[in-house]
């Protein structure tokens, strides 16, 4: 069972330059989400997405863009990246709302490097 | 703004040792709790749920929720060096499914 998995696992990027983050979960969850993490901070919600075709705007947005054209994947996209989006990434999902379906099943994650 | 709050620490504890973490959170509407455990370079892994006043055991863990005071704690009796790692508290009870997440507070457990 694979469950959540990304790719890739580290990227460095280059000021300006374009990339897109794969997520795919195996699970048939209905609810996933992109955060990220920096250094001694907690998870920033970017983006979320309730179902196939539908997306929505977290705490952290700018400079982001998703799409979620099935109920398996959710890409990241980073357009014109900036020293800011270094971070590790997070693609995660879940049941969705309701005690018991909130638990979150995480990637392994992303380590982005802008330089 | 919703909120979570925790020390960062980090808290440090001798083998055998029960480690206390302690969480704040602002909505009062929240229903749902968990606490997560992160090593280093790792993605988080759930290891406690708690929706209802009280304690729950699992094992070495207890997690304890006070709706009253907006408080939830994590007990980890018996620590052992393995559980060295930054903990996370998360709150949740939005439409969303969403989870918001504490800065978390690390541990470490000297043998």
């Amino acid at each position: 069972n694979a469950g959540v998995t990304q790719t890739p696992k580290f990227r460095i990027l280059k000021i300006g330059q374009s990339m897109t983050l794969q997520c795919t979960q195996d699970m048939n969850h209905n609810y996933m989400y992109w955060y990220r993490q920096d250094p001694g901070m907690g998870l920033k919600l970017i983006y979320y997405s309730v179902g196939a075709g539908i997306t929505d705007k977290g705490e952290v947005p700018n400079g982001y863009n998703v799409s979620r054209s099935t109920t398996e994947d959710f890409p990241l996209r980073l357009e014109l990246a900036a020293p800011s989006q270094t971070s590790v990434y997070f693609c995660a999902s879940t049941l969705g709302p309701g005690q018991g379906a909130e638990k979150l099943f995480f990637g392994s994650g992303t380590q982005l490097s802008v330089l | 703004q919703k909120e979570v709050e925790q020390n960062s620490g980090p808290l440090s504890v001798p083998e055998g040792a029960i480690a206390s973490l302690n969480c704040t959170y602002s909505d009062r509407g929240s229903q749902s709790f968990f606490w997560y455990r992160q090593y280093s370079g790792k993605s988080p892994e759930l290891i406690m749920s708690i929706y209802s006043n009280g304690d729950k055991e699992d094992g070495r863990f207890t997690a304890q929720l006070n709706k009253a005071s907006q408080y939830v704690s994590l007990l980890i009796r018996d620590s052992q060096p393995s559980d060295s790692a930054t903990y996370l508290c998360a709150v949740g009870g939005g439409s969303q499914g969403n989870l918001i997440f504490g800065k978390g507070t690390k541990l470490s457990v000297k043998p």
